[in-house]
């Protein structure tokens, strides 16, 4: 069974601060990492995709990848309250299209 | 704007009934999937199509189906409809490996 784990949350963060999100997976096969953003009732929007070990960085957003480790984390700096939403971590093997997902972190930032 | 537009928006309906939901992609996006989020949870995967085949297939039963048409378009059918049906339905599509998600359909059965 291919898991990926996230911790549900709440994490709170005082605005300005760096959030850390953080999610590891079973299958070592996998070679893509994504983190999606979703609002409640709204559908899952793509922020970050990662595919070989390291950093990237993209505005506010970097995502983290360890393959030996079997982890990927996000970090948000200079949290908004608008980041406030239900962080997923969705991975995905290289021979097809899906995607195995976390049950999702959800973020609060306090003004 | 994912380029991704799912119909209908919300639908209720009653146990045993049939529903169809309804996804139009970008031109090019050869890659269909459907997932159902219940309530709390991450998506979980239904199945895929590339091409108009399916090519892939989560843990659900056979009542739910699908089709993907030529014009990028693709259809989730439901049959016999339970109470633990009732999710958000999901379609995503994209041409390399990155996934973009319509708004999705929440469904309800009563």
């Amino acid at each position: 069974q291919k898991e990926v784990e996230q911790n549900s949350g709440p994490l709170s963060v005082p605005e300005g601060a760096i959030a850390s999100l953080n999610c590891t997976y079973s299958d070592r096969g996998s070679q893509s990492f994504f983190w999606y953003r979703q609002y409640s009732g709204k559908s899952p929007e793509l922020i970050m995709s990662i595919y070989s070990n390291g950093d990237k960085e993209d505005g506010r957003f970097t995502a983290q990848l360890n393959k030996a480790s079997q982890y990927v984390s996000l970090l948000i700096r200079d949290s908004q309250p608008s980041d406030s939403a239900t962080y997923l971590c969705a991975v995905r093997e290289d021979s097809n299209y899906q995607l195995i997902w976390g049950a999702g972190t959800k973020l609060i930032i306090k003004p | 704007e994912t380029g991704v537009t799912q119909s209908p928006t919300h639908l209720i309906k009653t146990r045993g009934q049939q529903v169809t939901l309804r996804c139009s992609s970008q031109s090019g996006h050869n890659t269909v999937s459907w997932y159902q989020q219940a309530l709390g949870q991450g998506p979980q995967f239904i199945f895929q199509y590339y091409r108009e085949e399916e090519n892939g297939r989560g843990n659900f039963p056979p009542r739910f189906s699908g089709l993907q048409f030529p014009n990028y378009s693709s259809e989730l059918n439901v049959n016999a409809l339970e109470l633990d049906d009732s999710a958000l339905y999901l379609c995503a599509s994209g041409a390399d490996f990155e996934a973009f998600f319509g708004q999705g359909t929440r469904l309800t059965v009563v």
